[in-house]
C-alpha cells in the first residue's frame, strides 16, 4: 500500500492564482483530512469528509474548497491565492476517525 | 476540544524512559485523549489513544489519572528517532459515543529531545 500520497510536494503561486492540492489514499478509508501548518505551529483542521460526496468546515476553511467524489480521492482548491495562504498542506485519511495516516504534505509559497 | 497544556520542551537520555505529561483539565467523560507525534517536516504520526483505563500498545503507554484531568504518555527506552514534537489533543465528543469525526486540534506540543 502507498498510504496517503500528496502532489505536488512544492509550489510557488503567484498572488491571485489558483491550484488544487492533490491527495489519493489506497486504505479504503472513509474519513479525510485536509490541515494545514504555519511555521512553528500546530496543524488546523480546514476541512474533512466523511464519506464520498460528504465534505464539512474545519477551523480554517475560509479561501479554500473541497470536493469528495471517490472514496479515494479528496481534492483541496484554492482560489485566489493570498499570502496568507503561505503554509505546509497535510492530507490524512482514517478508517474510524480515531487512527490518522498522514501524506508527507505539500510546501507551498505564495508571492 | 477541551484545552490541553503540555511543557514546551524536555529532554531525555537515550535508553531511558520519557514522560510526557498532559493537562485536559475540561475534559467530558465520554471523551478521549489522543497523542501524536510529529518528526521534523514530516506528517504526524498516530501514537495512541485512551478514554479513562491505562493503555500499551507496541509504541507507547498512557496513563490516565482516575480523574482524567490530565495523562501521562510514556516511551519506555527513548532513542534518537523518538525526538519529535509530541501533541495531547482531545477532541470535543459530538455524540454520546464519544465520536469526533477524528476533528482533532494540534496544540503546540511539547518538543522531546532524546539525547545520546
Amino acid at each position: 500500500n502507498a498510504g496517503v500520497t500528496q502532489t505536488p510536494k512544492f509550489r510557488i503561486l503567484k498572488i491571485g492564482q489558483s491550484m488544487t492540492l492533490q491527495c489519493t489514499q489506497d486504505m479504503n478509508h472513509n474519513y479525510m483530512y485536509w490541515y494545514r501548518q504555519d511555521p512553528g505551529m500546530g496543524l488546523k483542521l480546514i476541512y474533512y469528509s466523511v464519506g464520498a460526496g460528504i465534505t464539512d468546515k474545519g477551523e480554517v476553511p475560509n479561501g479554500y474548497n473541497v470536493s469528495r467524489s471517490t472514496t479515494e480521492d479528496f481534492p483541496l482548491r484554492l482560489e485566489l491565492a493570498a499570502p496568507s495562504q503561505t503554509s505546509v498542506y497535510f492530507c490524512a485519511s482514517s478508517y474510524s476517525g480515531i487512527e490518522q495516516y498522514f501524506g508527507p504534505g505539500t510546501r507551498l509559497t505564495v508571492t | 476540544d477541551a484545552k490541553t497544556t503540555q511543557p514546551p520542551s524536555m529532554d531525555c537520555a537515550e535508553g531511558r524512559a520519557a514522560n510526557l505529561p498532559c493537562n485536559h483539565s475540561t475534559i467530558s467523560g465520554n471523551e478521549y485523549v489522543y497523542w501524536y507525534r510529529q518528526i521534523h517536516s514530516q506528517g504526524p504520526q498516530y501514537i495512541i489513544h485512551g478514554l479513562k483505563n491505562n493503555e500499551t500498545n507496541e509504541m507507547a503507554s498512557l496513563i490516565i489519572t482516575e480523574d482524567k484531568k490530565s495523562s501521562t504518555l510514556i516511551l519506555p527506552h527513548a532513542t534518537l528517532r523518538d525526538t519529535a514534537v509530541y501533541y495531547c489533543i482531545a477532541p470535543t465528543s459530538l455524540n454520546a459515543g464519544g465520536t469526533s469525526y477524528g476533528k482533532l486540534t494540534f496544540g503546540q506540543g511539547t518538543i522531546l529531545t532524546v539525547h545520546p
